[in-house]
């Protein structure tokens, strides 16, 4: 059982470049995040998914887009690269709406990104 | 909106040394709170959660955590401290029935010797 399995772990794109970054669950999670890491301010959520078919922006959703066309991938898009966009990005999943004992986020290992 | 201060950025304490590590948090509604630590290069792990009923939680790993809506706390304590809980500790929120998590800028926790 992976969990959640983010792909590619390190990459280094110059400015101006378009990537995609791969977000992958096989727990038939239903809610995927995307989540960027900075150093000194946690967490900011980009976007969300809480089904296939659907995504909602976040706290910091510019210059980033998503797309969940099955409901095991999430998919995170960079058009245009900037450096601000140097960061630690993180992918997580949950069971469903609503909390409960063991509806909780199961996280992704994390990629880097560096943008030259 | 919805936010957490995790005041200390670094906090080192000696093995077998007790620890607590400060969040507060601001949320009108009832809050949803939990810790995450962070290993180095690794991805986020629950430590503990707090829903309802008992304020004082058990988690992983020997710690706990015990919410205060007096003083929109929800600090983390171990008694003991070893080597290996060296991490980056977060605190977050849960909005929107717990589907949304607002986190904190993280507390990074270096054990001495």
């Amino acid at each position: 059982n992976a969990g959640v399995t983010q792909t590619p772990k390190f990459r280094v794109l110059k400015t101006g470049q378009s990537m995609t970054l791969l977000c992958a669950q096989d727990m038939n999670h239903e809610y995927m995040y995307w989540y960027r890491q900075d150093p000194g301010m946690g967490l900011r959520l980009i976007h969300y998914s809480v089904g296939e078919g659907t995504t909602a922006k976040g706290e910091v959703p510019d210059g980033y887009n998503v797309s969940r066309l099955k409901k095991q991938n999430f998919l995170l898009g960079l058009e245009s690269a900037a450096p601000s966009q140097t960061s630690v990005y993180f992918c997580a999943s949950k069971w469903g709406r609503g909390p409960s004992g063991a509806n909780v986020l199961t996280f992704g290992a994390g990629s880097r990104l560096t943008v030259l | 909106a919805q936010s957490v201060t995790q005041p200390d950025i670094h906090i080192t304490v000696s093995e077998g040394a007790s620890l607590e590590l400060r969040c507060n948090y601001s949320y009108g509604a009832t809050p949803y709170l939990f810790w995450y630590v962070q290993s180095p290069g690794q991805g986020l792990q629950l430590l503990l959660k707090y829903f309802s009923g008992d304020t004082l939680v058990q988690g992983i790993k020997g710690f706990e955590a015990e919410f205060k809506r007096s003083q929109s706390s929800f600090n983390l304590r171990k008694p003991s401290v070893h080597w290996s809980d060296a991490a980056e500790y977060f605190c977050a929120v849960g909005v929107n029935a717990g589907n949304m998590l607002t986190f904190g800028g993280g507390t990074r926790l270096m054990v001495k010797p």
